[in-house]
């Protein structure tokens, strides 16, 4: 069973599209996360959701829009998508956030390309 | 903000060789975990340092966390062509969110059989 599972695992789309990319943790986490990893591999946070509330929003364009219709769910929906989006986006999930002492979980990620 | 600084940016080593990262924060954390990314995977979770001056191995890896919690390394003995991959340290800032962790730019491992 994958614990942390994204779909789709590739997606290629013209600029301008919306599209949206779906996770789904099954490890019972409280809070779940939407990290963006471009071509030099940095990861930077996105967003982060403790039992379905909006806790970390970092300063991302407004054409993402995360939701989260529950705690095991996290969803990203990108409108007009631009060339500078695309990145692997990953999903993550972690037992109550970072201070008690848990890793996270990573998703396989999703290849956003935009052409 | 909180900036998380890892060198190098990358390493070649011959198998057999050892090999380590460092990791830099501006701000004093909380804890630090490391991470390694396989070529074409996602990050996976190592470990986790809390204490100052802790130091916790795993096989032939060795992590630990500076006095001051703002540094830490991750020291790999004798290393394998299995070792190859991005290696991520991740810290949570000390007066931070709780959800909030930043990762610093990785290590790229390559290992020449």
């Amino acid at each position: 069973d994958t614990a942390v599972s994204q779909t789709p695992k590739y997606l290629v789309t013209q600029m301008g599209n919306d599209k949206s990319i779906k996770c789904e943790q099954n490890l019972g986490h409280d809070t779940m996360y939407w990290y963006k990893q471009d071509s030099k591999k940095f990861l930077k946070i996105m967003f982060s959701y403790n039992n379905k509330e909006l806790i970390i929003n970092e300063t991302v364009p407004n054409r993402f829009s995360p939701k989260s219709p529950d705690k095991a769910h996290l969803n990203l929906h990108i409108n007009s998508l631009e060339l500078g989006d695309s990145a692997v986006y990953f999903c993550a999930s972690s037992q109550a956030g970072v201070r008690i002492g848990y890793g996270y979980t990573f998703g396989s990620g999703t290849r956003l390309t935009v052409v | 903000g909180q900036q998380v600084m890892q060198i190098p940016q990358y390493q070649h080593v011959q198998e057999g060789e050892d090999f380590t990262t460092y990791c830099n924060s501006s701000t004093t954390l909380s804890n630090i975990q490391w991470y390694k990314q396989r070529p074409g995977g996602h990050p996976v979770f190592l470990i986790q340092l809390v204490k100052s001056g802790e130091v916790k191995k795993q096989k032939r890896l060795t992590f630990q966390f500076g006095e001051a919690k703002k540094n830490s390394s991750l020291h790999i003995t004798a290393t394998q062509t299995t070792d190859v991959g991005t290696y991520f340290c991740a810290g949570l800032d000390s007066g931070g969110s709780n959800y909030k962790l930043t990762f610093g730019k990785g290590t790229l491992l390559t290992v020449n059989p």
